[in-house]
């Protein structure tokens, strides 16, 4: 089966200070990994979709990077707009077309 | 153009009571999926359909809840007689034909509350 495990949960930083968050998965054939914000009360607000290891992808201060087992969120010196939850998701060859979520970090920046 | 549309937003219901849920897909995309997100956890895959198809329910519980696309007007998420673990959110996402998951957009979500 299919299964990701994000962390940390939560992570609270400072304006300016870079962090990564981590996506560690098992998967039966990657297919692609995906990642997500999700702001309160919204749907998730697609991102990145990485394909095979060593890939790498970048929008703003945001940058994704994949390994066979494991892919990082890296957040360079984030502004308090970046304050979401993060979500990483697999879609693997067995799962059709269903997406596999983590449960997400929640990440707060403070000014 | 407009997003994956959801509504209603907020629903309330009574132990007992049928819930509707409709999404309509972004124009163009003929496909749809349900998710629904449990307090705490993870976004959870429920039903995979076309234009009058179920292509995977696999995730769907099998008694009280349903799915339709029909060919024409919005998707419906069905849940009949609601219990309180019903209540979530639950998320549409919609697609093209030949892009299909891998670029799909969420609706804003239709949050369930049973009381």
């Amino acid at each position: 089966e299919d299964q990701v495990t994000q962390s940390p949960e939560a992570l609270r930083l400072q304006e300016g200070e870079s962090s990564s968050l981590n996506c560690s998965y098992t998967v039966s054939g990657l297919r692609g990994l995906f990642w997500y914000r999700q702001d309160p009360g919204k749907g998730p607000e697609f991102l990145f979709t990485l394909y095979s290891a060593g890939e790498e992808k970048e929008k703003e201060r945001l940058k994704a990077t994949l390994t066979k087992k494991e892919s990082f969120l890296h957040i360079t010196a984030p502004k308090p707009e970046d304050s979401a939850t993060y979500l990483c998701a697999v879609l693997g060859i067995q799962g059709a077309q269903k997406l596999v979520f983590g449960q997400g970090t929640r990440l707060t920046i403070n000014p | 153009n407009a997003g994956v549309m959801q509504n209603p937003r907020h629903l309330v219901r009574r132990r007992g009571q049928e819930a509707r849920l409709r999404c309509s897909p972004m124009k163009g995309h003929s496909h749809v999926y349900w998710y629904r997100q449990l307090p705490e956890e993870g976004l959870k895959f429920m039903v995979y359909l076309q234009k009058e198809n179920i292509i995977d329910e696999s995730g769907m519980p099998k008694e009280r809840f349903s799915a339709e696309f029909p060919k024409e007007g919005p998707s419906i998420l069905r849940i009949q007689q609601v219990v309180r673990g019903d209540s979530a959110a639950y998320f549409c996402a919609s697609s093209r034909p030949n892009r299909a998951i891998t670029e799909a957009f969420f609706g804003q979500g239709t949050r369930l509350t049973v009381v």
